[in-house]
Formats: C-alpha cells, structure tokens, sequence
C-alpha cells in the first residue's frame, strides 16, 4: 500500500464545466503520475510530476492541466471538459527515486455528459 | 519510438489450466524495465514484477512465471494451474532509465489482455 487517495472517486459533469481530481500520497514519494484508461486503449500517461512545481507532458496532455504546490498533492484540472474526457484517471507514485515500479490509487470515474 | 504489444486482447481457460499472456516490446533503450500489473472486476492496479534488462533470468513466484527473452524482445507472462481469482485484465509495461525531471522512465502500457478462467 503506498498511501494514495484520490478524490472525489466518481463524479458526473456537464460539458463544459471545469473539474479538479485531487490525488494525495502520504508517504513523501517525489514521482507522481495522472493516467486515464479507455477501453482498447489501456492506460495512457497524462502528465507527470518529479518535485514540487516540477511537472511535464505526457501522451494525452491536451484539454488537461496539473499542478503541485505540495509533494504530497497532485492535482489534475479539466479546464473545461468534454465527453471525450469521459475515462477512469488513476493516480500513480513510484517508490524512491531509481527505476521503480509505479503504485496506484484506486481510480476516480468521471462521466462528461 | 517505445511500444508495448500484448496481441491477446481475450483469453478464457477452465480452471487448472495453464495459461501464458504474451507481450512483446520496442525500445531503442539497451538499459529498461518490464512490468506486469493485474487489475481485477474491482478495478484496482496491482503491481506483480518488474524485470530489468540487464538481468534474463526468468522469475517464479508461486503459481506465476515469467519468461524474459532479449532476443525475441519478449516478456510473458504463466499462470500454472489457473483459478477463478485470476480472472482479471493484465497489463504488461515498459520503461527507459529515468534521466531525472525528463521523460525518460515513464511507463508506457499495453491495451492489455483480459483473462477469464471460467470454474
């Protein structure tokens, strides 16, 4: 178990709208990781974090933004969503700070109607 | 470019059958990492094993193997003696070494084969 949460874990919007998903580590990991899984596609990165105010592109960065003001928050924004943003988000740490495997919380699923 | 292929998209046994998920991988990397990750009905990701390159060894863990081959660039994946809690989707993944605060040692997944091992 590494200590990750991730809120709210389900939630309906409407198009257009903006949504924050909160993803919180309690164990001081410095890499954490915004996924979203669609079927046919398995999980595809985000954007990731590698400190404090420390983040990047990945994949399927469009429409998306993040932020990290503490290590132990990651936040992904939706600044104004849409139905194809319709998906399961997962938040990832990894273990220290070699080449590690990644540990997951348990998901958020979000529906854009 | 990196890519993970796990060409199996379904599988179903009866259990106590055995049963190999295959993934082959790209990278241009001579240093990366495979992984396996499960994720059963109730959605979660479970991490299983992660295997470096530089070491070929083959691992056992209880019912769970995995083959590594370098030469055919593959990593599968055998459930021996299959049962109905190994019903789940399995992802295979694969990383480059991490240059700190870069890209590099970012996962990047497979679609992922659905096992259903059937009582």
């Amino acid at each position: 178990d590494a200590g990750i949460t991730q809120s709210p874990r389900h939630k309906v919007t409407e198009t257009g709208t903006p949504v924050t998903l909160r993803c919180h580590q309690t164990e001081n990991h410095r890499y954490m990781y915004w996924y979203r899984q669609d079927p046919g596609h398995g999980l595809r990165l985000i954007h990731y974090s590698y400190g404090v105010k420390d983040t990047d592109k990945g994949e399927v960065s469009d429409g998306y933004s993040v932020s990290r003001s503490k290590t132990e928050d990651f936040l992904l924004t939706l600044e104004s969503a849409t139905s194809s943003q319709t998906s399961v988000y997962f938040c990832a740490v990894q273990i220290g700070t070699g080449d590690y495997e990644q540990y997951f919380g348990p998901g958020t699923r979000l529906t854009v109607t | 470019a990196q890519k993970v292929t796990q060409a199996q998209t379904e599988i179903s046994v009866v259990e106590k059958e055995d049963v190999t998920l295959d993934c082959v991988y790209e990278t241009r990397d001579t240093t990366y990492y495979l992984f396996w990750y499960k994720q059963p009905p109730s959605g979660e990701l479970v991490f299983l094993i992660r295997r470096n390159s530089f070491d070929e060894q083959n691992e056992i863990s209880g019912r769970y193997s995995w083959n590594f081959q370098k030469s055919t660039s593959s990593f599968n994946f055998t459930i021996t003696a299959s049962q109905v809690v190994d019903s789940a989707v399995y992802f295979c993944a694969l990383s480059g070494p991490k240059n700190y605060g870069g890209s590099q040692g970012n996962l990047i997944f497979g679609k992922g084969t659905k096992l259903s091992v059937k009582p």
